[in-house]
């Protein structure tokens, strides 16, 4: 367990729509960062927030977004859906593990756009 | 800019038998370096990770990596091959120094472990 939960685990969209995903981090993990599997692909880098501000962002246009909020929640949100972005969304947290820094992924979110 | 080669698809060992994975890596100054081991329709579980210090990293469940900067690689091992061990793994580096901590992943080897 890394103590990183998603929601929902699956999510069935048509191409237009929005779509929000979720992140609970633990307590303590300031930083979060967001990534797209595509199938049979590695992860790719999407953004990462710290204490609430985007600090980095990859290769993604801007109806990629996102918010995180004190309580070491996050949302990832996709407006205007295409049908590439269906993919495993996946969130991942920092935090200190024996002193040192690791980063623990959540389980994702399977995003499927009709 | 930084890159991950993961050269093999996909590598099939009997059980018992060693096993490596391969991972070479192209990036500006010092390297962090990574495994993690994805399970079907689960997210990544990590292994083990190369910051600095001794070039054999050791991790969770026997896995053991070893850092190669002349050739720049970081390929995982095990001495002995579980059938639980078949899973897709993934090598991933960051750069020190950085403003994030964005991982750079490779494309990903199937790990397919005989009984």
């Amino acid at each position: 367990e890394t103590g990183v939960t998603q929601s929902p685990t699956h999510l069935i969209k048509t191409r237009g729509q929005q779509v929000t995903l979720r992140c609970s981090s633990q307590s303590g993990h300031n930083t979060v960062s967001w990534y797209q599997q595509a199938l049979g692909q590695g992860p790719q880098f999407i953004f990462q927030y710290y204490r609430e501000e985007e600090n980095g962002r990859g290769n993604f246009p801007p109806r990629f977004s996102g918010l995180q909020f004190p309580n070491y929640s996050s949302e990832l949100n996709v407006n205007a859906l295409e049908l590439d972005d269906s993919a495993l969304y996946l969130c991942a947290s920092w935090g200190l593990v024996h002193g040192r820094d690791e980063q623990f992924f959540g389980p994702g979110t399977r995003l499927t756009v009709l | 800019a930084q890159s991950v080669a993961q050269p093999e698809d996909q590598v099939n060992v009997a059980e018992g038998n060693p096993l490596t994975v391969k991972c070479t890596y192209s990036v500006s100054g010092n390297p962090y370096l990574f495994w993690y081991v994805q399970y079907p329709n689960r997210g990544l579980q990590f292994l083990l990770k190369y910051i600095t210090g001794d070039n054999l990293v050791k991790g969770s469940y026997g896995f053991e990596a070893e850092f190669n900067k002349s050739q720049t690689s970081f390929h995982l091992k095990k001495p002995s091959a579980l059938v639980s061990d078949s899973a897709l793994y993934f090598c991933a580096v960051s750069r020190t120094g950085g403003a994030t901590n964005k991982l750079i992943f490779g494309t990903g080897t199937l790990l397919a472990v005989q009984p």
